[in-house]
Formats: C-alpha cells, sequence, structure tokens
C-alpha cells in the first residue's frame, strides 16, 4: 500500500479515560516503531516491534502506556487513565527489518494528535 | 546512554545560500546516520541516508559523515524558502533497531 497510516488523526478525551492510537504500516515491513513529540519537542522512542515481538519497550513512559501488534501488521498503542501530560503526537514508522542499511530507514506515519483535557 | 545533539536554532539563512546543520552522537559503535525534515504540524520525511565516512549527495542535498569526530552534517545548496522547516538528525548504533533522535534544528530562509 501507499505509506503508515494511523488513526484516529486527532483524540481529545477526558483525563482519566483510556484511549487506542492505531498504526498500520507500510506492507511488508516487519519492524514498527512508537514516538510520541510534545509541542516544540523532539521524538521520543516508545517502543519497537520486530514481528509480533517488543524487543524493545524501554521508552514507555509508566505501566499506563502498553502496545501490542497482530498478525505482524497493525500496532495498537492504548494509554489508560490518561493524564494531561501524555498530550502529544503520536508517530508511528515502519521500515523492512534489516539489519544495516535501507532496511533501517524508517518511514513515518501523519501522527495522532492527542489532547487530554 | 546514547545522545544526538543538534544546535536548536534557528539558522536564518537567505534564499540561495548554503544552509550547513550539524549533528554530533555520543555512541562510538554507532553505523547508520539519517537526516530527516519536519515541516510545523506534520510528521518527519526522510531527507538522506548515510552509512559510510565521506560526502554523499542527493540533488541540493549533501551529507557528510565523519565517524572518527562523531560527526554528520547536512548541506543544502541553493537554499529556498520551502527549505524552511526543523531538520532531525537521528542515529542507529551497532547491534540496535532503534533511532536516536536529536532535537533538531530549525532552519529558516528568507526570501
Amino acid at each position: 500500500g501507499a505509506g503508515v497510516s494511523q488513526s484516529p488523526s486527532n483524540k481529545v478525551t477526558e483525563k482519566g479515560k483510556d484511549v487506542e492510537l492505531r498504526c498500520d504500516p507500510i506492507s511488508g515491513h516487519t519492524a514498527l516503531y512508537w514516538y510520541r513529540q510534545r509541542l516544540g519537542q523532539g521524538l521520543e522512542f516508545l517502543i519497537y516491534f520486530q514481528g509480533n515481538s517488543a524487543p524493545d519497550k524501554s521508552g514507555l513512559p509508566s505501566d499506563r502506556f502498553s502496545a501490542e501488534r497482530t498478525g505482524e501488521s497493525v500496532s495498537t498503542l492504548t494509554i489508560q487513565r490518561t493524564q494531561q501530560e501524555d498530550s502529544a503526537v503520536y508517530l508511528c514508522a515502519s521500515s523492512l527489518g534489516g539489519s544495516g542499511g535501507a532496511g533501517e530507514t524508517q518511514y513515518f506515519g501523519p501522527g495522532t494528535r492527542l489532547l487530554v483535557l | 546512554q546514547k545522545e544526538v545533539e543538534q544546535n536548536s536554532g534557528p539558522l536564518s539563512v537567505p534564499e540561495g545560500a548554503i544552509a550547513s546543520l550539524n549533528c554530533t552522537y555520543s555512541d562510538r559503535v554507532s553505523q547508520s546516520f539519517f537526516w530527516y525534515r519536519q515541516y510545523s504540524g506534520k510528521s518527519p520525511e526522510l531527507i538522506m541516508s548515510i552509512y559510510s565516512n565521506g560526502d554523499k549527495e542527493d540533488g541540493r542535498f549533501t551529507a557528510q559523515l565523519n565517524k572518527a569526530s562523531q560527526y554528520v552534517s547536512l548541506l543544502i545548496r541553493d537554499s529556498q524558502p520551502s527549505d524552511s522547516a526543523t531538520y532531525l538528525c537521528a542515529v542507529i548504533g551497532s547491534g540496535y533497531s532503534t533511532l536516536t533522535f536529536g532535537k533538531g534544528t530549525m532552519l529558516l530562509v528568507s526570501p
């Protein structure tokens, strides 16, 4: 297919509610990444999937954050009991997954803008 | 801890000039280096990747890598106002698959 897609594009929620963010990677890309970008800040790594496994989830900020990937395709990032500090753009990226060279090049989706009131 | 450092800017250049964006990284065994461009309110888009020492040219863009100095740069020739954006340097260390991003340098090209 085309590029990485994410949904919803925007999400407004109330503090304390749970949210689910979805990412559809580029077809054939085995690696998938989630990042967070607060307003005016750099990209903050959250979690990396290779296939359906997450070898690196070191960036998840708290146990309120979780992610899963199924069918080596779609991934869902879930934030439970949202807080105002969770307001940010959540970006998903995918890559072919090969080690070294072009296989590591990550392509980003348009992001989900989350606002917690 | 792996770190990637960039001057936050803004770097202001006149139209037609060469813009030089710089990045240093802490992980000596880093192997792969990327430059992304991010327009305000948009997601990052890949400009160039570089894996070996020296220069790599693609149109108006040239990436330069010096692993001994742990330094990577991006030159933009004949800068255009449409080049105004934040430029993100990203690095992958040996044995890792995750990118470490710098905070980005904002470039402003004035007509």
